[in-house]
């Protein structure tokens, strides 16, 4: 089955700088890649995803780029800010076949200091 | 759009005891719900794929007759932990993806997750 591996585990950056986090996938058939922010206590946010027909993808702040033929993928968040402190999670999935089944990494912890 | 509900958003229970947790998707149809179990500081753990009008598959090591999981309807699945006891507690969220016809979505949206804390 897909094994999603996610790196680092923590990362703490100043407001204002950027933060990168990576993903890497086992099953070269899947197709769809989310990223999600998950802040203490609520549940898992959507805020960006990539298809794997497109390389890169852009909204506002963030961006993801896929690396189809090295299965990685990553998330970039620009001038970062005290409220992208939360846990981010990217995810892969061979949607919408097997019921779009989402196979998670194990998180990023974010913290963004003022 | 694309809003998933859950109820209750905390619960205490004794061991023992049934607990259910609703999840609705507010304004979309879903065809496709799923369950997912999660503890602290750590990532979501697949529970089980909840299909209107079918049986819900549930992932390896998931008991199915402990946790026994309802989608009764387009825009409500039903998680029950029945015989709840502390190793249950834990933090339980349904996600839901849109359907529209034959057509589903990618994306999958959550719920704000239900806290279980049985005692």
């Amino acid at each position: 089955g897909e094994n999603v591996e996610q790196h680092p585990s923590t990362l703490s950056v100043q407001e204002g700088d950027s933060a990168v986090i990576k993903c890497t996938y086992s099953d070269s058939a899947s197709n769809y890649f989310p990223w999600y922010k998950q802040e203490l206590g609520k549940g898992p946010q959507l805020i960006i995803d990539i298809r794997s027909n497109v390389g890169e993808k852009k909204d506002q702040r963030i961006a993801v780029t896929l690396n189809k033929t090295a299965k990685h993928f990553s998330l970039h968040i620009t001038e970062t800010q005290p409220e992208d402190s939360a846990v981010y999670f990217c995810a892969a999935s061979k949607a919408p076949g097997s019921w779009g089944k989402l196979q998670f990494g194990a998180g990023t912890q974010v913290v963004v200091t003022p | 759009g694309a809003v998933v509900s859950q109820h209750p958003s905390r619960v205490i229970c004794k061991s023992g005891t049934s607990v259910k947790i609703e999840c609705r998707s507010l304004d979309f149809q879903a065809t496709t719900m799923f369950w997912y179990r999660q503890f602290p500081k750590q990532s979501l753990m697949l529970m089980a794929t909840s299909n209107e009008g079918s049986k819900a598959t549930y992932e390896q090591g998931v008991e199915k007759d402990k946790f026994l999981i309802n989608h009764a309807s387009l825009t409500l699945s039903t998680l029950t932990v029945t015989s709840a006891h502390p190793e249950d507690s834990s933090f339980y969220i349904c996600s839901a993806r849109w359907t529209s016809g034959l057509r589903s979505s990618y994306e999958q949206y959550f719920g704000p997750g239900t806290r279980l804390t049985v005692t």
